[in-house]
């Protein structure tokens, strides 16, 4: 069975503070795809960003960062100096394998707020 | 990149009711496009596959005859609500992958979403 735990459901910061997301997945695929979406107070997903299993390179975009460590499934996802525009629910989710019939199931997100 | 275009943004209906939701990929065409369901402060629930030409596939538990899905072109997919109780108010979400993957491990790129409140 596939399965994406997000174990923090809510996480509050001040700004300019730096703050981790944490994903633990579980799947029997040995090829699957890890994301990270964001959902403001709007109500639509942004996608931030894609891994694939075989790639554990850690990925750095501007002030967003993410640790893949297969090892321990888990895909962390890193705020630096955190903003207010960054107060979202936080979605990990895990894709394209197999027993899971090629869906994309969702963590149960993460709520983030950034206090000026 | 891609856009996905989803329509009502909010709907209030009475029960009883029937209700269509519209999810259009703007820029890019979708064989399959994917209907989500959202409870407030909670994850997204997959529905149901929406395959182009052909029927939906749908998750278990979730009443095909009362979430009706239609994708009759390559850009568009609709999902209606029959016969509406306040039981199915939620916040649905289309998606769909582009074209250029259009593959199980392509991101997907969602519809602003729907609010349906059933009274």
């Amino acid at each position: 069975a596939q399965k994406v735990t997000q174990a923090q459901t809510e996480i509050s910061v001040v700004e300019k503070e730096d703050v981790t997301l944490d994903c633990v997945y579980e799947t029997r695929d040995t090829t699957y795809y890890l994301f990270w979406y964001k959902q403001p107070p709007s109500g639509e997903l942004v996608f931030l960003i894609r891994r694939n299993s075989f790639d554990e390179q850690n990925e750095i975009s501007g002030r967003y960062s993410w640790n893949f460590q297969k090892s321990t499934s888990s895909f962390n996802f890193t705020i630096t100096a955190s903003q207010v525009v960054d107060s979202a629910v936080y979605f990990c989710a895990l894709g394209g394998g197999w027993s899971g019939g090629f869906k994309t199931i969702f963590g149960a997100g993460t709520r983030l707020f950034v206090k000026a | 990149g891609a856009v996905v275009s989803q329509h009502p943004s909010r709907v209030i209906c009475k029960s009883g009711t029937s209700v269509k939701i519209e999810c259009r990929s703007l820029d890019f065409q979708a064989t399959t496009m994917f209907w989500y369901r959202q409870f407030p402060k909670q994850s997204l629930m997959l529905m149901a596959t929406s395959n182009e030409g052909s029927k939906a596939t749908y998750e278990q538990g979730v009443e095909k005859d009362k979430f009706l899905i239609n994708h009759a072109s390559l850009t568009l997919s609709t999902l209606t609500v029959t016969s509406a109780h306040p039981e199915d108010s939620s916040f649905y979400i289309c998606s769909a992958r582009d074209s250029e993957g259009n593959t199980y491990n392509s991101p997907l790129h969602f519809g602003n979403g729907t609010r349906l409140t059933v009274t």
